[in-house]
């Protein structure tokens, strides 16, 4: 088992950009998440869907959006990258609403 | 969202040392209670985790040792080692239902040798 996995690992991008980050979980996970990870902010949750076809709002939605068309899979997109968005982002997964999350390896995202 | 509060935000330790990280919550409703670790360019992952129906629960030289009442928890290494230099995270859910995890702010610990 993979686990959950995140591309790309590293990004680069100019401000104005856009771009898709993509997670894939290999545990038949009901619930995924994605958050950002910043020094001394902890993690904030961005989005979240609870199943397949479901997304909702976290923490920090703003500038931000999200697709689950399949359980294994969900997107985070960035529709016009800000330098605020720099940050690392974690992506993870449960098998119940309160239970253990399972994450990624990150995403290492640079606006510039 | 209900608030897990944790510090230090920061702690230095000698090999050998103590850690000792401290986290309280506000929802008396939650019922997990786990610490996730940290390891520089990777992804948080579960190191213990407790459940209200104990008050302490050990794992080689980490225990967990909870305070219901006080509606605190808190994270104990034993014998520290360089190794252990890592982020904590505190975290609690409802877990059958109800709340998802929240996780506290992190607490970037160092062991020096």
């Amino acid at each position: 088992n993979a686990g959950v996995t995140q591309t790309p690992k590293f990004r680069v991008l100019k401000t104005g950009q856009s771009m898709t980050l993509l997670c894939a979980q290999d545990m038949n996970h009901e619930y995924m998440y994605w958050y950002r990870q910043d020094p001394g902010m902890g993690l904030r949750l961005i989005h979240y869907s609870v199943g397949e076809g479901t997304t909702a709002k976290g923490e920090v939605p703003d500038g931000y959006n999200v697709s689950r068309l399949k359980k294994q899979n969900f997107l985070l997109g960035l529709e016009s990258a800000a330098p605020s968005q720099t940050s690392v982002y974690f992506c993870a997964s449960s098998y119940r609403w309160g239970g253990e999350q399972f994450f990624g390896p990150g995403t290492r995202l640079t606006v510039l | 969202q209900q608030q897990v509060k944790q510090s230090p935000q920061s702690l230095i330790v000698q090999k050998g040392g103590i850690s000792i990280i401290n986290c309280a919550y506000e929802n008396t409703a939650f019922d997990y209670f786990p610490w996730y670790q940290q390891f520089p360019g990777k992804g948080p992952a579960l190191l213990i985790a407790i459940r209200p129906d104990v008050s302490e629960k050990k794992e080689g030289r980490f225990t967990i040792s909870f305070n219901k009442s006080a509606k605190q928890f808190s994270l104990h290494i034993m014998d520290s080692q360089p190794g252990d230099s890592a982020t904590y995270f505190c975290a609690a859910s409802k877990e059958t239902s109800g709340s998802r995890l929240t996780f506290g702010e992190g607490t970037q610990l160092t062991v020096n040798p």
